[in-house]
C-alpha cells in the first residue's frame, strides 16, 4: 500500500517480557518518527530518524526503550522488560523531509497491552 | 519549550450547526501549526497546516483555521458539521525541532 504500515496491530504481552513493534514508512520518505498515545499522557514524541543521521532520542521515557532503522527504511521499536504503564498505542509516522513543517503521515498504530 | 493547550476535552454540537475547536500554544520561536483528526478506530489524518503566509488556512472536509500570532491561537472552525465529523481532533505545533508537540485532543460529537 501507499501509506505507513505498522505491525502487529495488536500486541498483548506479560509484564517483564520484551516486545518489538515494526514500522514500514512511505517509500521515499527520509524522516521517520515514533509517538505514543496513552490515556494519561496523550500523544508523546518518542524518537526521530532522519536519513543516516544519529536519531533524536530525546522523547524516550526510559532506557528500556530503543529503536533502530535499517537501511533508511523499516524501523523497529523495542521495549525491554515491559511494564503495565507501557500499555498504549504506538504510532509511527514518516515525512518526505524533516522539519520546515513537513507533513507527517501516520500509520494505524500498534495497540500494546501489558498484563 | 513548546506546549499546546486544547481547553475543551469534549464538544457536543448538533448536526448542521457551526463549531469551533480551540487551540492555544506557547513557544519562544516561530512555529508551524497543524490540526489532525482521528476517526474512530483509525489513524491520525492531517486536516490542515499553517506554515507561513495567509493566516486563514483551509483544509479538507470544509474545515478552516486561523493563525493569530498575538493571541498565540490556532482555532479550528467549520460552519456546518455533519455526523461524519464525529472524531477526535488534535492540535499540534512544530517549533525548531522536527517532532510534533500535540495537545490533549478534543472529542467532537455531532448530535443528529
Amino acid at each position: 500500500g501507499a501509506g505507513v504500515s505498522q505491525s502487529p496491530s495488536n500486541k498483548v504481552t506479560e509484564k517483564g517480557k520484551d516486545v518489538e513493534l515494526r514500522c514500514d514508512p512511505i517509500s521515499g520518505h527520509t524522516a521517520l518518527y515514533w509517538y505514543r498515545q496513552s490515556l494519561g499522557q496523550g500523544l508523546e514524541f518518542l524518537i526521530y530518524f532522519q536519513g543516516n543521521s544519529a536519531p533524536d532520542k530525546s522523547g524516550l521515557p526510559s532506557d528500556r526503550f530503543s529503536a533502530e532503522r535499517t537501511g533508511g527504511s523499516v524501523s523497529t521499536l523495542t521495549i525491554q522488560r515491559t511494564q503495565q504503564e507501557d500499555s498504549a498505542v504506538y504510532l509511527c509516522a514518516s515525512s518526505l523531509e524533516s522539519g520546515r513543517g513537513s507533513t507527517q503521515y501516520f500509520g494505524p498504530g500498534t495497540r500494546l497491552t501489558v498484563l | 519549550a513548546q506546549s499546546v493547550t486544547q481547553l475543551d476535552s469534549q464538544v457536543p454540537v448538533f448536526e448542521e450547526a457551526p463549531v469551533e475547536l480551540r487551540c492555544n500554544y506557547s513557544s519562544s520561536v516561530s512555529v508551524y501549526l497543524f490540526w489532525y483528526v482521528q476517526y474512530p478506530n483509525q489513524g491520525l489524518q492531517l486536516l490542515l497546516k499553517y506554515l507561513s503566509g495567509s493566516t486563514l488556512v483551509k483544509g479538507i472536509n470544509g474545515f478552516e483555521a486561523e493563525f493569530n500570532k498575538s493571541q498565540t491561537s490556532f482555532h479550528l472552525r467549520k460552519p456546518s458539521v455533519h455526523i461524519s465529523d464525529t472524531a477526535e481532533y488534535f492540535c499540534a505545533v512544530m517549533a525548531g525541532a522536527n517532532n510534533l508537540f500535540f495537545g490533549t485532543g478534543t472529542r467532537l460529537t455531532v448530535i443528529p
